[in-house]
């Protein structure tokens, strides 16, 4: 089963655009990047998921490198509500697979 | 839609007694999955479900037994809780939809065994 690696933590300022990146390096043809994250005493989210080409929602972006071996997860303006742990995940296109978290990156912003 | 539904919230057991921990999801999701969170240790995956009858051990499985005899249900069985079980316990659930499927999670389980 494909993992992931992040940095344990980062740091922004509020209104400041934050870049999380995750490598996934034996990413397979068929996984999905997923993103998650989980605000504190609560359960993870989703944030957002792509195969192949960035991708955007109303929460941010998920920039996809060409090899797929590694993403970037965009928050365009980081406000205090998006400290958090984010957790970048691999989800096979069986959905057969185990999903594993790891730790995540916990991400603090100052105001 | 009530999403996915852990109960209890709070639980605390004595050393070598036994507990279920419920889940429930009314979305009709095929599966379901249980982690739980350590300090520090992110979530770890100890069984999932792909459907009714079918379970599989995740990274943390032992001293935990789980069943799906339903699509909405899956319950985990702590049958001789031990101090090194105390953490907290999120259910998760998603659509099998080719890898996109959103997993969705629930609120929670803090479990504190003496």
């Amino acid at each position: 089963d494909a993992k992931t690696t992040q940095p344990n933590s980062m740091e922004s300022n509020e209104e400041e655009p934050v870049h999380l990146p995750c490598n996934h390096s034996t990413i397979s043809g068929t996984d999905y990047i997923h993103w998650y994250r989980q605000l504190p005493s609560q359960g993870p989210e989703y944030v957002i998921h792509g195969l192949t080409s960035n991708v955007n929602n109303r929460m941010a972006s998920l920039a996809i490198a060409e090899d797929r071996k590694s993403s970037t997860l965009i928050l365009h303006r980081a406000t205090l509500r998006d400290a958090a742990v984010y957790y970048c995940i691999l989800r096979d296109f069986s959905t057969l697979g185990r999903l594993y978290f790891g730790r995540g990156t916990q991400l603090t912003v100052w105001p | 839609n009530a999403g996915v539904t852990q109960t209890p919230k709070f639980q605390v057991l004595k050393t070598g007694q036994s507990m279920t921990l419920q889940c429930a999801q009314d979305m009709n999701h095929e599966y379901m999955s249980w982690y739980r969170q350590d300090p520090g240790m992110g979530l770890r995956l100890i069984h999932y479900s792909v459907g009714a009858g079918i379970t599989d051990q995740g990274e943390v499985p032992n001293g935990y037994n789980v069943s799906r005899s339903t699509t909405e249900d899956f319950p985990l069985r702590l049958l001789s809780a031990a101090p090194s079980q105390t953490s907290v316990y999120f259910c998760a659930s998603s659509y099998r939809r080719e890898g996109t499927g959103e997993l969705f999670f629930g609120e929670g389980s803090r479990l504190t065994v003496l």
